[in-house]
C-alpha cells in the first residue's frame, strides 16, 4: 500500500493548457503540502492544508489552485501552464502540522509528478 | 530562505560511517532539527529528528551541540543504497529545504 500517492507520474503538455495533478494519502494524516523542485533541484514548499483548511500560501502565481476534498486528498490544479512551471511537484502529508508548541513535522513524500511544458 | 549551512558534497566508502555535520547558529528555541534525504528521482525520505537531545533510531544518529547552533548526523555503516542528496532542515512547522550535502558510497 503507498503511503502518498500522486497522479500523474508524467505530465508533459502545452503552454495555456490547463493540468491537476492529484495526491491522495492512506495515512490518516490531517496535514499535507504540495512542494516544487526546480531544475536547480531547490525543493520549495507552495502549499499546506491542515483538515482541509489552508495554513501555508507561500509566493505563487494566482494560476496555482489547491483544492482539498477532504483530508486525505490534496489537488494541485495549474491554469495557462508557462514554461517555467516545467517542474517536479511532490506531494506530502504529516500527521500534524507541526505548529502547535512541542510538536513536530515528520513529513511523508510522494514519488512526485514530473510537469513539462512545451 | 534555507537557514543551514552544509558541505555540498562528501565521499564515503562502503561499511563506514558516514558523519554529515550541519550548521544552524540561528536556530530559535522552539525549532526542531530535521534530516531527510533524497535517492535520485524519488521523493525525500525522513531520516530523523531533533530537539535538543541526541537521537538514534534504525537510520541514524543525530548529534545537537549543547547550544544547539550545530548538528551531525551518523550513518553508521553506510551502504551504496545510502548514496542521496541529505539535508538538514530546522524549523517548527515550515521546513525549508536548502541545497543539501551529496553523499556517495563508494565500494
Amino acid at each position: 500500500d503507498t503511503a502518498v500517492s500522486q497522479t500523474p507520474k508524467y505530465l508533459v503538455t502545452q503552454m495555456g493548457n490547463d493540468k491537476s495533478i492529484k495526491c491522495e494519502q492512506n495515512l490518516g494524516h490531517d496535514t499535507m503540502y504540495w512542494y516544487k523542485q526546480d531544475s536547480k533541484k531547490f525543493l520549495k514548499i507552495m502549499f499546506s492544508y491542515n483538515n482541509k483548511e489552508l495554513i501555508i500560501n507561500e509566493t505563487v502565481p494566482n494560476r496555482f489552485s489547491p483544492k482539498s476534498p477532504d483530508k486525505a486528498h490534496l489537488n494541485l490544479h495549474i491554469n495557462s501552464l508557462e514554461l517555467g512551471d516545467s517542474a517536479v511537484y511532490f506531494c506530502a502529508s504529516s500527521r500534524t502540522s507541526g505548529a502547535t508548541l512541542n510538536s513536530y513535522n515528520e513529513q511523508f513524500f510522494g514519488p512526485g509528478t514530473r510537469l513539462t511544458v512545451l | 530562505d534555507a537557514k543551514t549551512t552544509q558541505p555540498p558534497s562528501m565521499d564515503c566508502a562502503e561499511g563506514r560511517a558516514a558523519n554529515l555535520p550541519c550548521n544552524h547558529s540561528t536556530i530559535s528555541g522552539n525549532e526542531y532539527v530535521y534530516w531527510y534525504r533524497q535517492i535520485h528521482s524519488q521523493g525525500p525520505q525522513y531520516i530523523i529528528h531533533g530537539l535538543k537531545n541526541n537521537e538514534t533510531n534504525e537510520m541514524a544518529s543525530l548529534i545537537i551541540t549543547e547550544d544547539r547552533k550545530s548538528s551531525t548526523l551518523i550513518l553508521p555503516h553506510a551502504t551504496l543504497r545510502d548514496t542521496a542528496v541529505y539535508y538538514c532542515i530546522v524549523g517548527d512547522y515550515k521546513l525549508s529545504f536548502g541545497a543539501g550535502t551529496t553523499v556517495t558510497v563508494r565500494a
